[in-house]
């Protein structure tokens, strides 16, 4: 069974370009999480899509960040425009259930530098 | 709010070493919690996991208590190996019914030495 794969592994964009970042979840699982951690603190929730609903997006940090899931399989982050502050690495996770305890499976991350 | 508190890194051993990481959490509701780990070049995957007071995670040698009377959930082993070097993150996730986002610490760099 594939894992979840994350495409580029790495970005290098200029301040003001757009990067989009995707996501292919286990085939099956409903539930989508992407993450970031920046400049190696603590890694943040942005947000969890349930199929192609997003169900929570609390940890957006703002209004350049658009994240997409069309059909319910993979999904998009788009970062328009991109700030130096955006660099980090950017983590997708999938599950199978909603559910206490419920293990997430990572991606391996895309790292992105935003110069 | 829900956070995690894990102790800085990094954490040098010789191999063989006893390992503790420290990882404490507030959380309004009741939490499942978790041990990832990140080895070099790779994504982070799960280590262990405890979804109740008193519950025992364990893999690869690795063990963590939920301890709810201290809020803590310490990872341990006996013996470490080279192998072991990696990152390791301590999370929470307290289901609410619409989401089960996880909450991370800052993470511990182990590194183990021959």
């Amino acid at each position: 069974e594939a894992g979840v794969t994350q495409f580029p592994s790495h970005s290098v964009i200029e301040k003001g370009q757009t990067v989009t970042l995707r996501c292919d979840p286990i085939s099956g699982h409903d539930n989508l999480y992407w993450y970031r951690r920046v400049m190696g603190k603590e890694i943040k929730f942005l947000l969890h899509f349930v199929k192609e609903s997003k169900q929570d997006e609390s940890g957006m940090p703002n209004n350049r960040f658009l994240a997409e899931r069309t059909g319910g399989t993979y999904s998009t982050l788009k970062v328009q425009p991109a700030e130096l502050e955006d660099s980090g690495v950017y983590f997708c996770a999938s599950s199978l259930r909603l559910a206490g305890g419920e293990e997430q499976f990572f991606g391996p991350g895309t790292r992105l530098t935003v110069l | 709010g829900d956070s995690v508190t894990q102790m800085e890194g990094p954490v040098t051993l010789s191999e063989e070493a006893f390992l503790t990481i420290n990882c404490t959490y507030t959380a309004t509701g009741y939490p499942s919690l978790f041990w990832y780990v990140q080895y070099p070049g790779e994504g982070l995957q799960l280590l262990l996991k405890a979804t109740k007071a008193d519950d025992k995670g364990s893999n690869k040698g690795f063990e963590a208590t939920y301890r709810k009377e201290t809020t803590s959930f310490h990872l341990e082993k006996g013996s470490v190996q080279v192998s072991d070097s990696a990152v390791y993150f301590c999370a929470l996730s307290v289901y609410g019914g619409a989401t089960n986002k996880l909450i991370f610490g800052t993470g511990t760099l182990l590194a183990v030495q021959p």
